[in-house]
């Protein structure tokens, strides 16, 4: 079974839509949570950090569920600069990190 | 922004050859990590370093090594390339302490081609 799990769409959204992406991850004691952003061809860079309590970063917000083992991360009023593979990203340790294969959004004007 | 650098960008070289990717960064960070990463899917940890002359195999056994003489170079060697090496290489680093929630910076990878 993967560290980490996530649907890899596609999503085709419409600009000023709200997507929503879940992702599962295997090991309960895993202690840090992250999405990232990959551009086609490009690096991963952090979009932002996870928190217990959930966080909020301008239209994308990101949600952890301990019990239920899922990370979301909600995309509202979507641009078409949001056009992007979204990777999440699970590290049990602080040490090593799990990615997922990352879901792919694409906002049609 | 990350100052954290790879070189070669691109690479296209025959089976049999020995290559080094380089990795360098600037921010002082005392983790780095190789990952390799396949088009559309999950980027897999290969090495990592804790620190200079520290290294671990990550989860892809990819027949490379690594060396860490200085904290700021992290250099791949694939010591016979093939074809099935043919990928992308994303160096990144890490800032030693902190909270768990300390992220890593990637550079801007590697692709190579083995002919």
């Amino acid at each position: 079974r993967k560290e980490v799990e996530q649907d890899p769409g596609p999503f085709n959204v419409p600009e000023g839509a709200t997507v929503a992406f879940n992702c599962t991850y295997s090991n309960s004691a895993s202690q840090s949570f992250f999405w990232y952003r990959q551009d086609c061809r490009k690096e991963p860079k952090l979009l932002m950090s996870v928190y217990s309590s959930g966080n909020e970063d301008g239209r994308f917000t990101a949600q952890l569920n301990r019990a239920s083992q899922y990370i979301s991360l909600l995309i509202r009023d979507s641009k078409l600069s949001d056009s992007a593979t979204y990777l999440c990203v699970v590290s049990l340790t602080g040490n090593q990190f799990y990615f997922g294969t990352g879901t792919s959004l694409t906002v049609i004007p | 922004e990350a100052d954290i650098y790879q070189t070669p960008r691109y690479l296209v070289i025959g089976t049999g050859k020995k290559i080094t990717l380089e990795c360098s960064q600037t921010m002082g960070h005392d983790k780095m990590y190789w990952y390799q990463q396949d088009p559309g899917m999950e980027l897999h940890l290969i090495h990592y370093s804790y620190g200079v002359n520290s290294t671990e195999k990550g989860d892809l056994s990819s027949e490379s090594t690594v060396s860490r003489i200085r904290t700021e170079h992290f250099p791949l060697t694939l010591e016979s390339a093939r074809p099935s090496h043919t990928s992308q290489y994303l160096c990144a680093s890490r800032r030693q302490g902190g909270t768990y929630q300390e992220t890593q910076y990637f550079g801007p990878g590697t692709r190579l081609l083995v002919l």
